[in-house]
């Protein structure tokens, strides 16, 4: 089944790290481009992050910028975003998505996980 | 960063009505608009890529159009099925920007 399953969600203190992973099956993990986007509770849809399919390539969002470093293990099928110096507003579930076409960097997402809920609280 | 403002925010529809969602961008887009579909605690799916065309499986009373800063949704004959929240999306530059969501309700 093709299909990407977030986890590494929890509880974490302001200012406090998590790390993420995406763990994907059922299609060539290493032929897609990938993204992080995530929904605040009762919020629309975030960009956060994304890594071209060789892993050469990333980009970031200004609000999370110097604080995530998004990464890719092909060889282990799994995509990861590294959040540090948490604050309340990164407060999210966080979905990986795949872009829908083999080599683009942009474009639609086709594939999305069912997310991670992250909670930023004392 | 590419700013995208759906209308409405909010709609209470009877099925078998036609629906239509507008997404207007800040600048132009090209055909780089794509939909999506969220249910509650669902994850969202795609409908639409490149402004009109529908994705696999997705039910053909689903259709987009438009070009440059100017989109729309249409779904025909709505069903009970289709409440959720709808979603905009342009992938024309980075960052990536969605529109604030357009949740539709069944009456």
């Amino acid at each position: 089944e093709v299909q990407l399953v977030e986890s590494g969600g929890g509880l974490v203190q302001p200012g406090g790290s998590l790390r993420l992973s995406c763990a994907a099956s059922g299609f060539t993990f290493s032929s897609y481009a990938m993204y992080w986007v995530r929904q605040a509770p009762g919020k629309g849809l975030e960009y956060v992050s994304v890594i071209s399919s060789n892993g050469g390539s990333t980009y970031y969002a200004n609000s999370v910028k110097g604080r995530f470093t998004i990464s890719r293990d092909n060889s282990k099928n799994t995509l990861y975003l590294q959040m540090g110096s948490l604050r309340a507003e990164d407060m999210a579930v966080y979905y990986c998505a795949r872009v829908g076409i083999v080599g683009a960097t942009t474009g639609y997402f086709d594939l999305w996980g069912r997310g991670t809920l992250v909670t930023v609280s004392s | 960063e590419i700013v995208l403002t759906q209308s409405p925010d909010f709609q209470s529809v009877t099925p078998k009505e036609k629906v239509t969602i507008t997404c207007r961008a800040s600048q132009s887009i090209g055909g780089s608009l794509h939909w999506y579909q969220q249910k509650p605690d669902q994850s969202p799916k795609l409908l639409i890529k490149y402004t009109s065309q529908s994705f696999s499986g997705v039910p053909s009373r689903f259709s987009g159009s438009g070009s440059g800063t100017d989109f729309t949704l249409t779904i025909n004959s709505l069903e009970a099925e289709d409440a959720a929240t709808y979603y905009c999306h342009q992938s024309s530059s980075l960052p990536h920007t969605f529109g604030q969501g357009t949740k539709l309700e069944i009456k």
